[in-house]
Parts: C-alpha cells; sequence; structure tokens
C-alpha cells in the first residue's frame, strides 16, 4: 500500500526566504508519481508540481522545485522568495505514473510566511 | 485551462434531507472523477472514485447507500448525500482527470461545504 508522510504539522517562514517542506513516501510501485498541493484557507487546492518516479532531473515550477531523492524516498518542496500569499496548506499526494488513478495524500503542512 | 467547477459552494440542510453536490470540468472532458472529503484540519479522504457510464467504486468504510455518486458525462458527476446528519457535515471536494499535462495530475474544485442541522 502507498503511504505519504508529512511529518512538519507547521512551519513558519520569514518572506523573501526559501523553505523545505517534507514528505516521505512508502511504496513497492516502480512506477509513481508524487504531487504537491497548495490549500488556502478558502479550500481549494492548487496543483503546484509533479515528479514523476522516472523522472532524472527534480521537477521546478517557477518558484516551486521538488527535490527528489528516490533512494531516501523523500520528495522535498522547495519554495524559493517566500510571499505572503504561499501562507497555506500544503500537501504532498503519489500517484499511478500514467492513467488516472487516486492519490493518497499525505497530512499537510501548515506554511506561514511572516512579514 | 483545466478547471474544475462545484456547485453549490455551501450548503445548510435539515437532518434527514438530501444534498446534491454537482462537479463539472469546464474545459476538458474528465473520464474519472473522485469526491474527497476533508474535516477541519485534517487530510483529504478519498471516499470513491467514478469513470464515466460506470458504477463508481468505493473506499472501505464508505456508505454506498448513503453517498450516491453518479457520473453521467465526461464532464459532469455527482455526490447525493442522503438522510444527512450532523455527523455528515464536512467540506466536500470533486476533482476530475486525467490533465493534459500526460501524467496523472487531478485538478480540484473549489469545494462544497455541507453544514447539516
Amino acid at each position: 500500500a502507498q503511504k505519504i508522510t508529512q511529518t512538519q504539522p507547521g512551519m513558519f517562514v520569514q518572506e523573501k526566504e526559501a523553505v523545505t517542506l517534507d514528505c516521505t513516501y512508502d511504496t513497492s510501485d516502480q512506477s509513481y508519481g508524487l504531487f504537491w498541493y497548495k490549500q488556502p484557507s478558502s479550500g481549494e487546492m492548487i496543483f503546484l508540481i509533479y515528479q514523476g518516479s522516472y523522472d532524472e532531473q527534480n521537477a521546478t515550477e517557477g518558484r516551486y522545485s521538488l527535490n527528489f531523492q528516490k533512494a531516501r524516498k523523500s520528495a522535498n518542496l522547495v519554495i524559493s522568495a517566500s510571499q505572503l500569499g504561499d501562507s497555506a496548506m500544503y500537501f504532498c499526494a503519489m500517484g499511478y505514473q500514467g492513467g488516472s488513478e487516486k492519490l493518497v495524500f499525505g497530512k499537510g503542512t501548515k506554511l506561514t510566511v511572516n512579514p | 485551462g483545466a478547471v474544475v467547477s462545484q456547485h453549490p459552494s455551501w450548503v445548510i440542510c435539515k437532518s434527514g434531507t438530501s444534498v446534491k453536490i454537482e462537479c463539472r470540468s469546464l474545459d476538458f472532458q474528465a473520464t474519472t472523477m473522485f469526491w474527497y472529503r476533508q474535516f477541519p484540519k485534517q487530510s483529504l479522504m478519498l471516499m470513491a472514485t467514478s469513470n464515466e457510464g460506470s458504477k463508481a467504486t468505493y473506499e472501505q468504510g464508505v456508505e454506498k447507500d448513503k453517498f450516491l455518486i453518479n457520473h453521467a458525462s465526461l464532464t459532469l458527476s455527482t455526490l447525493t448525500v442522503t438522510s444527512a446528519h450532523p455527523e455528515d457535515s464536512s467540506f466536500y471536494i470533486c476533482s476530475a482527470g486525467p490533465g493534459a499535462g500526460g501524467y496523472n495530475e487531478q485538478f480540484f474544485g473549489p469545494g462544497t461545504r455541507l453544514t447539516v442541522l
């Protein structure tokens, strides 16, 4: 069974600094995908970034990058130059690579960006 | 692109009544839609997976007779909470996929907050 672990219930960062949100996963599958979603207080889930298990390079999307360490089964999200609008819940999730299969979510990390 | 809408965004109902929540993919055809439930300060819990034209697959512990899911077209899925009770009060979120990125991304609706009195 797939499992996602996010060990940081809450994180604080100063505006304009970088922050890393931790995510480790467990799966026996060789082909899988890792996702990060942002959930502001309004509730909608916003897709941030994706990493496939066969991708050799770390994914990047603007200020977001995913530090993928396959041997350690970790997929940490790095947010550079934090902004006040980054304050939200962040969820790491895992799914199968290809096709449309259900996602397994971690418990989330609440990020607070201080001015 | 990849916009998913939900209606209503919030609903308050009396105990014992049924509530229908709609999930629509506005600019792409969603072969699969997912329904999640989220309690305050908790993660998303998958309730069921629905594929267009077939019966939904429910997760263990989810009452299929209480949470009726219909996926009648490639752009619409509905969740009906039958005989709702206060313990059904929650935030319900749908997602639709696959997206156009070629990988298994799901795009989420804005959610529906259900309060049962």
